[in-house]
């Protein structure tokens, strides 16, 4: 089985910060890496999708990059709409099913 | 545009069988999408469940393959989970997701509201 390994699992930042999330897997996804955030009583919103594709909709604040086993996401500019937990997805097709992180506390300083 | 919901009891004995349905409006359930359950312990992470395409075909999480069983209802634009000899570590948030068919990811695009079941004598 795959292991994605989240961090950190807290996060406080401050408005307008520069914010990033990192999620490492056991072995080689390539890009079948997702990003999600979710707000409190909530479902979870798609952000990222293929390690660093900008989902529809959604602001331009917010990325992702990596390949591989080590993957990267980004607040550009925090803003106060942003406090959310955050939560990395791999896929893995052989046999086929998904693994979450576990997930990253994002909170305002 | 499509939406997911779902519906079933929020209260399931331990030992017995949880039965949820996610009805899918604003498109067919028989288009080029997988269909997933996942869940969520209160203050946990996310756990995915199975997945059904409209053809029937499923997949499972290893770790909970012998008591999940997902069905689709093309007639009724719907699918359902079964979830059988539940414990209270089936306690949870339970969400219907669309797989985007767009992604190599597999990731989630769509998502119902959730339903919590509570497992409980």
């Amino acid at each position: 089985d795959i292991q994605m390994t989240q961090s950190p699992s807290s996060l406080s930042a401050s408005v307008g910060d520069r914010v990033t999330i990192t999620c490492q897997a056991s072995q080689d996804i390539s890009n079948y890496l997702n990003w999600y955030q979710q707000k409190p009583g909530k479902a979870p919103k798609l952000l990222i999708y293929d390690a660093s594709n900008l989902e529809t909709g959604v602001p331009s604040r917010f990325s992702g990059s990596g390949s591989g086993t080590d993957f990267t996401f980004t607040i550009s500019s925090l803003q106060p709409e942003d406090i959310a937990t955050y939560y990395c997805q791999q896929y893995d097709n052989l046999p086929p099913g998904y693994t979450f992180g576990q997930g990253t506390k994002l909170e305002i300083k | 545009q499509v939406q997911l919901q779902e519906s079933g009891p929020g209260l399931v004995k331990p030992s017995g069988t949880l039965s949820l349905t996610c009805a899918v409006s604003g498109g067919s359930i028989s288009s080029s999408n997988w269909w997933s359950w996942v869940r969520q312990p209160p203050g946990k992470g996310l756990e995915w469940i199975g997945e059904i395409y409209h053809s029937g075909s499923t997949n499972y999480n290893p770790s909970l393959k012998s008591r999940v069983t997902i069905s689709v209802d093309k007639s009724k634009n719907q699918f359902s989970l079964k979830l059988s000899s539940v414990t209270a570590a089936d306690t949870a948030v339970y969400y219907c997701a669309r797989g985007y068919s767009g992604s190599e990811a597999g990731a989630f695009d769509i998502w119902g509201q959730g339903t919590m079941v509570t497992v409980s004598s």
